[in-house]
């Protein structure tokens, strides 16, 4: 079946530093990804939509230059916590779509922000 | 934003009885998906359940949709211990690919 390898898994570091988080998809082409976020005992919140080759679209609240989002190829999106802070602390998962395979999620990131 | 509501919130039961979940959902859906979620873990697809169904099953779970009402359940017989996790129903928006979650249950399932 389609899978997603997201990596790493989890990440600490130090405030005011920048965090990458990758999503492939391994045996598809995702037409569409998606990056959630999660918050300890809550629901996961849409942050943004990538499709190949153009910019993402994000949901209203999310900065955009905070959380960059590039998805350079069919395969690859990448998530990037900028300056970061401890507030941005929380877990990322990554989803991605082709229409033939409906939506495959990532095994998530959790980040911790000190 | 998210469209749906789960309920109850959290759900303890024993090993052997069943569980039963409940979404809600706002706007008009193309299709239903229930998802679980082990804890700090990625989400797992379990069902998914079209507009024009109104029972899926499959295995140990069984899905209703009544679009009249937007509500969805989800059945979980004779559950075991390794059943406890989190459930989200998720649905599409317009004709968009977004997939929006509900609020989830967290369902314990004590041996």
């Amino acid at each position: 079946g389609a899978v997603v390898s997201q990596h790493p898994s989890w990440v600490i570091c130090k405030s005011g530093t920048s965090v990458k988080i990758e999503c492939r998809s391994l045996d598809f082409q995702a037409t569409t990804m998606f990056w959630y976020r999660q918050f300890p005992k809550q629901s996961l919140m849409l942050m943004a939509t990538s499709n190949e080759g153009s910019k993402a679209t994000y949901e209203q609240g999310v900065e955009k230059d905070k959380f960059l989002i590039n998805h350079a190829s069919l395969t690859l999106s990448t998530l990037t916590v900028t300056s970061a802070h401890p507030e941005d602390s929380s877990f990322y998962i990554c989803s991605a779509t082709d229409r033939g395979y409906g939506y495959t999620f990532g095994s998530g990131t959790r980040l911790t922000v000190v | 934003s998210q469209q749906g509501e789960e309920d109850p919130q959290a759900l303890s039961i024993q090993e052997g009885e069943n569980a039963t979940m409940n979404c809600s959902y706002k706007t008009s859906i193309n299709n239903l998906q229930w998802y679980r979620q082990n804890s700090g873990r990625g989400l797992v697809h379990l069902i998914l359940i079209r507009s024009n169904e109104r029972e899926k099953h499959s295995g140990r779970l069984r899905v209703t949709l009544d679009t009249s009402k937007k509500s969805s359940s989800l059945l979980i017989t004779a559950s075991r211990a390794a059943d406890t996790a989190s459930y989200f129903c998720a649905t599409r928006l317009g004709g968009s690919e977004k997939l929006v979650f509900g609020k989830g249950t967290k369902l314990t399932v004590n041996p």
